[in-house]
């Protein structure tokens, strides 16, 4: 049972608007969440993250939002920037299992010039 | 090297073969993990080691043997594989298990099961 949901398999913005990905979750423990970027042949690398107790994290163009009675994250890339074509993974941890994180199955974002 | 290196970046075996996954961090982590990632499917933890000890256990099959040495080395062996192995494996480091969640990845493995 996936616990981590990534809706949307691909989206598509135009460079210097603002990008968009979602996350829900179902269980209630996980208490931290993060979100990675993963070029082709490349391992995820670590974007950003937030904890439960906190509704908003920015880290310059990278913003992600939690809410949490609705069991979905938000990342906010703006502006977009043909570099952020990438491969994003939601990723959220759970204490009471050994703090293994669970990962969405990603969204490739295409920013075209 | 920096970071999370992974050896070999591509590997091709038969079902018959005997072949091992090294991931080394130079990050001074405490804990290692293993998972692995087929197409279309999300990334699974396999197995989870914090000061050499192994923790969890992700109900692998026993055609894949984790060994950790140390802090800074972890190994796959894989014997008798099925063609359902094949998969991206990705290694990942990260301080320890509760102090912060980020983990850190290698390129991965790319491998390949005849």
């Amino acid at each position: 049972d996936q616990q981590v949901k990534q809706n949307s398999p691909s989206l598509s913005v135009q460079e210097g608007r603002i990008s968009i990905l979602n996350c829900d979750y179902t269980n209630s423990m996980f208490d931290y969440f993060l979100w990675y970027k993963k070029y082709p042949a490349e391992g995820p690398t670590f974007l950003i993250s937030i904890s439960s107790i906190k509704d908003k994290n920015e880290d310059g163009r990278f913003t992600v939002f939690l809410n949490k009675s609705a069991k979905h994250l938000s990342l906010h890339i703006v502006p977009s920037q043909p570099g952020d074509s990438a491969v994003y993974f939601c990723a959220a941890r759970s204490t009471n299992s050994g703090y293994a994180l669970n990962f969405g199955k990603g969204t490739s974002l295409l920013v075209t010039p | 090297e920096t970071g999370v290196t992974q050896t070999p970046r591509h590997l091709v075996m038969g079902m018959t073969n005997k072949k091992s996954l090294k991931c080394e961090q130079h990050l001074g982590h405490n804990a290692m993990y293993w998972y692995k990632q087929s197409a279309k499917k999300p990334l699974e933890l396999m197995f989870v080691y914090n000061f050499k000890e192994q923790t969890e256990n992700n109900s692998v099959p026993s055609r894949f043997s984790p060994e950790c040495p140390n802090s800074s080395h972890l190994f796959l062996h894989l014997h008798t594989l099925q063609p359902e192995d094949s998969a991206l494996y990705l290694c990942a480091s990260s301080q320890d298990l509760a102090g912060g969640a980020e983990q850190f990845f290698g390129p991965g493995t790319r491998l390949t099961v005849l």
